[in-house]
């Protein structure tokens, strides 16, 4: 069974804009992490925000929230105000417990326009 | 504090041909983790290694095989070579107690 879901293949934004990436996830592990990862066409994967599922409040890291709603078993990602250099594609994923893997998304790809 | 570093960045590679990609990770993490990207498979799972032992082995065949050294510097090698093998394979590194990973540039393989 998928564990992560992203339903989104593409998004084109204007720049300047918010735009919201989503992503659900699957587990009945109660104890599990939530990351979301950048990957530049250059390939590396760039850390973005982390969400842990006991976490009360929803994950910041400068222009990166994360919108966490446990009871959906959604966690979907924010970026404000877009810049032409956030083009690129985006991970979502998830470490479940003690495992020491991380099962990732499809991906959305994210394209912003000048 | 220099990041993951992965070796070679590109490889081509005949069918048949074995293959060994390395990967040093950040100084101090112990924990090293491989991952195969393709296009139609996305990312998966290849294995873990913490302290030298494999911890995790993800669902892939035998001539999937890593080992981890002393100095916590992974290598993986892939024996037999096929064109599905072709990919981009993705190291990470992690600390104890940390829930981050971080990933190398990765290396890019190609079979013909």
């Amino acid at each position: 069974a998928q564990k992560i879901t992203q339903t989104q293949p593409g998004m084109f934004v204007q720049e300047k804009e918010a735009v919201t990436l989503d992503c659900t996830y699957d587990t009945s592990d109660p104890s599990y992490g939530l990351f979301w990862y950048k990957q530049p066409s250059s390939g590396e994967m760039i850390f973005l925000i982390y969400q842990g599922s006991y976490d009360q409040q929803n994950a910041t890291e400068g222009r990166y929230s994360l919108n966490f709603q446990k009871a959906r078993k959604s966690a979907n990602l924010v970026i404000s105000a877009s810049q032409l250099g956030d083009s690129a594609m985006y991970f979502c994923a998830m470490r479940e417990g003690g495992a020491q893997k991380l099962v990732f998304g499809q991906g959305t790809r994210l394209t912003i326009n000048p | 504090k220099a990041g993951v570093t992965q070796t070679p960045r590109y490889l081509i590679k005949t069918r048949g041909q074995q293959v060994t990609l390395s990967c040093s990770p950040i100084s101090g993490h112990r924990s090293v983790s491989w991952y195969q990207q393709t296009p139609g498979q996305g990312l998966q799972f290849l294995f873990e290694y913490f302290s030298e032992t494999q911890r995790n082995k993800g669902n892939f065949p035998g001539r999937f095989s890593g080992r981890q050294f002393s100095n916590s510097r992974s290598e993986m090698n892939v024996s037999t070579l096929e064109l599905g093998d072709s990919a981009l394979y993705l190291c990470a590194s992690s600390s104890w107690g940390d829930y981050g990973y971080t990933f190398g540039s990765g290396t890019r393989l190609t079979v013909v």
